[in-house]
């Protein structure tokens, strides 16, 4: 059963500095990994998606990374400002259950 | 395009009230899928329709909730009776390519059964 997990749960930093957000997953037999962000009282936002066969995905100041044999993707947030403080969620889209699984999210507050 | 329309944003029932929570996914878009958010669970998938017929009902948790398609531009997730256990955020999302691929959410609607 896959199991994805992201670590820390919060975090605070001041605006400017670059962070990296983890996620973690059980099973490699991954198909897609995304990224979202979610804004206290509204949806999901996708930032990336990667692939199985990709290593990486960038979007502006967001690059996303994969390494399926040891089970872990990061979230790279580069010159972090007040704007990007939301919950960061992964989810593994699994070959055998054929839908995402989340993960609980990172609450991020960039202090400006 | 005006994104995934959820209504109501908000719902107040007592236990034992039937409830229905609406979607209207993105025009052209033929999956859509109804997620349930709670602290205690975080989010988890309750079923996709792909042009308006239920594929994966696996995450439905019981036969108090349902959910319908009629066609492609509407679908409602019931409950009857509610619960205070279902108190939680139900979203709706859709996606144009597939369950694995970019899928674009609704707002939600947050639920609390007294």
């Amino acid at each position: 059963k896959q199991e994805v997990t992201q670590i820390p749960a919060a975090l605070s930093v001041p605006e400017g500095e670059n962070l990296v957000l983890n996620c973690s997953f059980t099973d490699s037999a991954i198909y897609n990994l995304q990224w979202f962000r979610q804004d206290p009282g509204k949806g999901l936002t996708s930032l990336l998606l990667i692939q199985s066969s990709q290593r990486e995905q960038t979007s502006g100041r967001l690059n996303a990374s994969l390494d399926k044999s040891s089970g872990r993707s990061t979230l790279y947030i580069a010159a972090s400002q007040p704007g990007d403080s939301a919950t960061y969620l992964c989810a593994v889209y699994t070959s055998g259950t054929y839908k995402y699984i989340f993960g609980t999210g990172t609450r991020l507050k960039v202090l400006a | 395009d005006a994104g995934v329309i959820q209504s109501p944003r908000h719902e107040v029932t007592e236990m034992g009230q039937e409830v229905t929570l609406r979607c209207k996914p993105i025009s052209g878009h033929d999956y859509l899928f109804w997620y349930r958010q709670t602290m205690m669970r975080g989010l988890e998938l309750l079923i996709y329709f792909n042009n308006n017929v239920p594929i994966d009902d696996s995450g439905m948790p019981e036969d108090r909730f349902s959910a319908k398609m009629p066609n492609a531009s509407f679908s409602t997730l019931k409950i009857q009776p509610s619960e205070p256990r279902d108190s939680a955020v139900y979203f709706c999302a859709s996606s144009l390519e597939g369950p694995s691929y970019e899928q674009y959410f609704g707002p939600g609607t947050r639920l609390t059964v007294t």
